[in-house]
Parts: C-alpha cells; structure tokens; sequence
C-alpha cells in the first residue's frame, strides 16, 4: 500500500520557470490538500479539494494553481516560479477528514533561485 | 478565524522524563483535533486523531486530551526516549470545514 506519493522529492527552479509538483493517492480518499511549510513556520493551505472537478483556495493561493480530474491525482502547478515560493509542500488526504483526519506525503523541497 | 497556538515552541528533556506539550485555539467549535510528529527532513506522521465528543485518546506512552469549552489540548508523553526527539504539531479542524489549521509546532529534544 503506497498511499501518498509527491514526485520529485527535490528540485531546483530559476525564477520565471514553472513547475507541476505530482501527488498521488491509492487509497480511494475523496479529500487531497496542498501544503507548504516554511522554516519555522506552520504549514500553511493553498489548495484543497473535496472530490474529483472540485477545488477550492486555502490560505495561500497565489501563484499556483490545481486540478483534480481523477480521484487519485492532484497536481500543483506553479506557474513563473519567484524566490517567496521557496518551500517545502506537503500533499495530503483523507477519506472523509472529519472523521479520519489527514495521511500526508513526504513531501518536495522546493529551491527558487 | 480559527488560529492554533503551541507552546513552547522548544524543548529540551532528560531522557526519562515525562512531559507536557501544549496547543490551544481560538475556535471552540471543532471536528477533531490531530497530532502529528515531524522528524528533520521527513514528512509528518499522524500520532493521534481526538473527535470533538472524546477527552482523550491513548497510543501506548503518549496521551492526548481535549477540552473544547477552553480551546485546549495536551500531548502527554510518558518515560521520554532520545528516538522521541522530534517536532510536534497539532491541526484542527474547525466544523463547517474540511481543512485542518496548524500549530507552529513544539520542536522536542530529549537528552541521552
């Protein structure tokens, strides 16, 4: 059972390039999340989704965007990438969160330079 | 807007002891509260999920409790060991949401 899977696990960017950071689930959750956690910080929402063909905005939107056509698939896209979107991103899901809480990935170091 | 404290934010332990991790929020009304580990590098690892009808719950040495009416929750971890050296988060989930809310965190160092 590999539950979560974020590809790459590491990648280095110049700014201006873009991106699509890959999560994967095999557990039949309806509910996949993005993350990103800074140094010393707590992670911080930028997109969640509650089913496949629905997304909705977190606390940080700005500068990615998603998608989710299937029910394992939930890909972060970061369009013209800046040094502010350095950071570690967390995928995470659940089948129903309310009563199962969260199963995170391992996560992407990501370096804009 | 729900906001999620956690003090101290570092600690440092004999092995041995037995110690108090504490996180508080804003916003009563809740799901469910989870704690979480998150070694160096590493993802996070769920410790223990509480729904909002339970005071506690209990995974061999560590114990977390509830008290929603005061917006508090506590991680117990009994008899520390250096392998417990890690950072500790709390997440909660507001009711009428689907998405968690994070502490900063509680980084634990427990010494040999």
């Amino acid at each position: 059972n590999a539950g979560v899977t974020q590809t790459p696990k590491f990648r280095i960017l110049k700014i201006g390039q873009s991106m699509t950071l890959q999560c994967t689930q095999d557990m039949n959750h309806n509910y996949m999340y993005w993350y990103r956690q800074d140094p010393g910080m707590g992670l911080k929402l930028i997109y969640y989704s509650v089913g496949a063909g629905i997304t909705d905005k977190g606390e940080v939107p700005n500068g990615y965007n998603v998608s989710r056509s299937t029910t394992e698939d939930f890909p972060l896209r970061l369009e013209l990438a800046a040094p502010s979107q350095t950071s570690v991103y967390f995928c995470a899901s659940s089948y129903d969160a309310r009563d199962y809480g969260y199963t995170f990935g391992s996560g992407t170091r990501l370096t804009v330079v | 807007k729900q906001e999620v404290t956690q003090i101290p934010a570092a600690l440092s332990v004999p092995e041995g002891e037995n110690l108090v991790l504490n996180c508080s929020f804003t916003d009563s009304a809740i799901y469910n509260l989870q704690w979480f580990r998150q070694d160096p590098g590493k993802g996070l690892t769920s410790l223990l999920l509480i729904q909002s009808s339970q005071r506690e719950q209990t995974s061999g040495r560590l114990n977390a409790s509830l008290d929603k009416s005061s917006g508090r929750s506590t991680l117990y971890i009994a008899a520390s060991q250096p392998g417990d050296s890690a950072t500790y988060l709390c997440a909660v989930m507001t009711s009428g949401t689907y998405k968690y809310i994070f502490g900063t965190g509680t980084r634990l160092k427990v010494l040999a």
